[in-house]
């Protein structure tokens, strides 16, 4: 998964309560994006950060934040969780694959909000 | 603003037989797009991109999509289909600007593949 490390890779928790996942990279990407996958919406990107302290919204980012303190890691924080956000998470990052910029994805965090 | 639709939400399709998917993108300049393969409970694997140049495109696993600039598609084609290539599979459009890169994607084709 280049380098990409999400955790936890499973988690439940009861609404209300606050969630934090973690996306770790090793390979000093600047580009680190969050997504949820939902089934009949495909992926729609919650957050993502252009470098430490820069980030900007996602079509979904209502329920959200996010923080980038250093380079490898870019963390997605539930202030409050609601069952609506149920769902799996990925984390990606920029990477180049021939001579173009593509994303690069990690295994993913299932989270349930009970 | 950028998107994405795939038309089928799920295809049948034996073993052997060609597989064709389709995709159908919204973007206001030449695009980057992308398809990406999901096997169940895996992560996103990269199956081709198109970012200019020839308009068909190879990828791994005997992949090609050919991009349709006319018709706002970039479908994916396979000759063949093994039983491995059951999954789900997401069209994806990429913003050109290098300080603003991100995808948008469809809501995903899944592949049933039958003997």
């Amino acid at each position: 998964d280049a380098g990409i490390t999400q955790s936890p890779r499973h988690k439940v928790t009861e609404t209300g309560t606050p969630v934090t996942l973690r996306c770790h990279q090793t390979e000093n990407h600047r580009y680190m994006y969050w997504y949820r996958q939902d089934p009949g919406h495909g992926l729609r990107l919650i957050h993502y950060s252009y470098g430490v302290k820069d980030t900007d919204k996602g079509e979904v980012s209502d329920g959200y934040s996010v923080s980038r303190s250093k380079t490898e890691d870019f963390l997605l924080t539930l202030e409050s969780a609601t069952s609506s956000q149920t769902s799996v998470y990925f984390c990606a990052i920029r990477t180049v694959s021939s001579g173009a910029n593509v994303l690069t994805f990690g295994a993913g965090s299932r989270l349930t909000v009970l | 603003a950028q998107s994405v639709t795939q038309p089928d939400i799920h295809i049948t399709v034996s073993e052997g037989a060609s597989l064709e998917l389709r995709c159908n993108y919204s973007y206001g300049a030449t695009p980057y797009l992308f398809w990406y393969v999901q096997s169940p409970g895996q992560g996103l694997q990269l199956l081709l991109k198109y970012f200019s140049g020839d308009t068909l495109v190879q990828g791994i696993k005997g992949f090609e999509a050919e991009f349709k600039r006319s018709q706002s598609s970039f479908n994916l084609r396979k000759p063949s289909v093994h039983w491995s290539d059951a999954a789900e599979y997401f069209c994806a459009v990429g913003s050109v600007r290098s300080n603003d890169y991100k995808l948008s994607f469809g809501a995903g084709t899944t592949v049933t593949v039958r003997a």
